[in-house]
């Protein structure tokens, strides 16, 4: 069955361009996270869409990010001149409430 | 607040061990779940288990075992007889009602043979 699709799977950039990772959530699911995993490390909280309600942006780092979510659906993720630590793995997350989230395999971001 | 604690960063066994994995969280509301999640090596997360904060019922899914106590905030899993592909990062994380899902800093298993 379909589960959280993530483009691309990879993005090499150089520093200072701007970059856009894209979620597909599963259909019918109504929130969307955003985490970031950088090499070794734990799963940082980014953003989180839950149905129409406003967007919690509390973890994103700096205004160079930010995420919006189309329809209730497709979401996309933008970075804004690329630093090099915002090298990491984004992950994409989906659920129903309080379901467990689906994973994405995630798009490793690489700023030279 | 809420929070998520996995004291342990790394842990080392060898295979045929017993080894338990600590989670401690904090919150305030009184209907929240609780979850696991194993990221192997290959890097996607795999879902384990949810518990809701009205089922205190331990639960086995044959090696794996969860030990959920409210009294002390704690949800631990424990792998019994570890085998080599048990090696990953384990999360363990929180949502509250109507919140959005917090994770713990992982901790490392390693299953040396």
């Amino acid at each position: 069955g379909a589960g959280v699709s993530q483009s691309p799977s990879n993005k090499v950039t150089e520093k200072g361009k701007d970059v856009e990772l894209r979620c597909d959530p599963i259909s019918g699911h109504t929130a969307l996270y955003w985490y970031r995993q950088s090499l070794g490390q734990g799963l940082e909280f980014l953003i989180y869409f839950q149905g129409n309600s406003a967007p919690d942006k509390s973890g994103l780092p700096s205004d160079r990010f930010s995420a919006e979510r189309t329809g209730g659906s497709v979401s996309t993720l933008t970075i804004q001149r690329t630093q090099q630590e915002d090298s990491a793995v984004y992950l994409c997350a989906s659920s129903r409430n309080n379901s467990p989230l689906h994973f994405g395999n995630g798009t490793r971001l690489t700023v030279t | 607040a809420q929070k998520v604690t996995q004291a342990q960063t790394e842990i080392s066994v060898v295979e045929k061990e017993d080894v338990t994995l600590d989670c401690v969280y904090e919150t305030r509301d009184t209907t929240y779940y609780l979850f696991w999640y194993k990221q192997p090596p290959s890097g996607e997360l795999v879902f384990l288990i949810r518990r809701n904060s009205f089922d205190e019922q331990n639960e086995i899914s044959g090696r794996y075992s969860w030990n959920f106590q409210k009294s002390t905030s704690s949800f631990n899993f424990t792998i019994t007889a570890s085998q080599v592909v048990d090696s990953a990062v384990y999360f363990c994380a929180l949502i509250p009602r109507g919140g959005k899902l917090i994770f713990g800093q992982g901790t490392e298993l390693s299953v040396k043979p």
